[in-house]
C-alpha cells in the first residue's frame, strides 16, 4: 500500500538556522508533491508544489527538492524564525486525479529564539 | 474572499444522535474532500468528490456518509455517531483533478459522548 514517512515527529532548531524536513514515499509514483503548513487547531495551508520534472522550487525563504529516484522530497526553511514554528505536512499527489490524496503525519518544527 | 466554510466549529453530541457537518466553498471548485485528524494518526481521508453527484471512499469511510448535490456544498453526515468518531474534521476543495493546492476549512471539533 502507499506509504508516506516524514523524518521525525518533532524538530527543534535555533533561530537563524536552516530547518530541513524530509518526506519519503513508497509504493507509488506521484506526479506532484505538495507541502503544507498547519498551526494548532487550524486547517493546513498550502505552501509549495513541485512537479516530478522539477528538481527544485523556491519561494522566499522556502526551498523544496524532489528526487523521484530516491522517492524523497526535502523541505528547507532558511534563516528560520520563531514564527515558522508549526507542523509541516507533505502530500505526494497521484497521477491524473486528486483522488485519494494522502498526507504524511507531519513534522512539528519549533524554532527557538 | 475565497474560502471553505465549515459549520459548526465545535460540536458535542451523544452516541447515536444523527448529525451533519456542513461544508461550502465559494471558488467553484470541482474537487472536495473530508479528512479527520487524530493525534499520532495525522490527516486521514474519509470521502472525496470529483464533481456533482460523484463521490468515493477515502481511507476511513466507515460510519460516515456524504452527498454532493451542488458544486459548492459537500456535507458530512454521521447517521449514528460513536465515541471513536470524536476527532477534528476538515473539509477541503481544489480546482482540478491533479496537483492543485487544497484549500482547507477551519475545522470542526466533534466530541461524541
Amino acid at each position: 500500500s502507499q506509504k508516506i514517512e516524514q523524518n521525525s515527529e518533532a524538530l527543534n532548531i535555533q533561530e537563524g538556522k536552516t530547518a530541513t524536513l524530509t518526506c519519503n514515499y513508497t509504493n507509488y509514483s506521484p506526479a506532484y508533491l505538495q507541502w503544507y503548513r498547519q498551526d494548532p487547531g487550524r486547517g493546513p495551508v498550502f505552501l509549495l508544489l513541485i512537479r516530478e520534472n522539477e528538481k527544485e522550487k523556491r519561494k522566499e525563504r522556502l526551498k523544496v527538492t524532489f528526487d523521484t529516484t530516491l522517492k524523497q522530497s526535502l523541505f528547507h526553511i532558511t534563516a528560520s524564525q520563531p514564527a515558522d514554528s508549526a507542523t509541516y505536512l507533505c502530500a505526494p499527489s497521484p497521477r491524473g486525479s486528486q483522488g485519494n490524496l494522502i498526507f504524511g503525519k507531519g513534522t512539528k518544527l519549533s524554532v527557538k529564539p | 474572499e475565497a474560502q471553505v466554510t465549515q459549520n459548526p466549529r465545535y460540536l458535542i453530541t451523544v452516541t447515536g444522535k444523527k448529525l451533519t457537518v456542513t461544508c461550502s466553498q465559494n471558488m467553484n471548485h470541482e474537487y472536495m474532500s473530508w479528512y479527520r485528524q487524530d493525534p499520532g494518526l495525522g490527516l486521514r481521508q474519509i470521502y472525496y468528490s470529483m464533481n456533482v453527484e460523484v463521490t468515493d471512499k477515502g481511507d476511513v469511510p466507515e460510519g460516515y456518509k456524504v452527498s454532493r448535490k451542488e458544486k459548492r456544498n459537500f456535507p458530512l453526515i454521521l447517521e449514528s455517531p460513536s465515541p471513536n468518531q470524536t476527532s477534528l474534521y476538515f473539509c477541503a476543495s481544489s480546482s482540478d483533478r491533479g496537483g492543485s493546492p487544497l484549500h482547507f476549512g477551519n475545522g470542526t471539533r466533534l466530541t461524541v459522548t
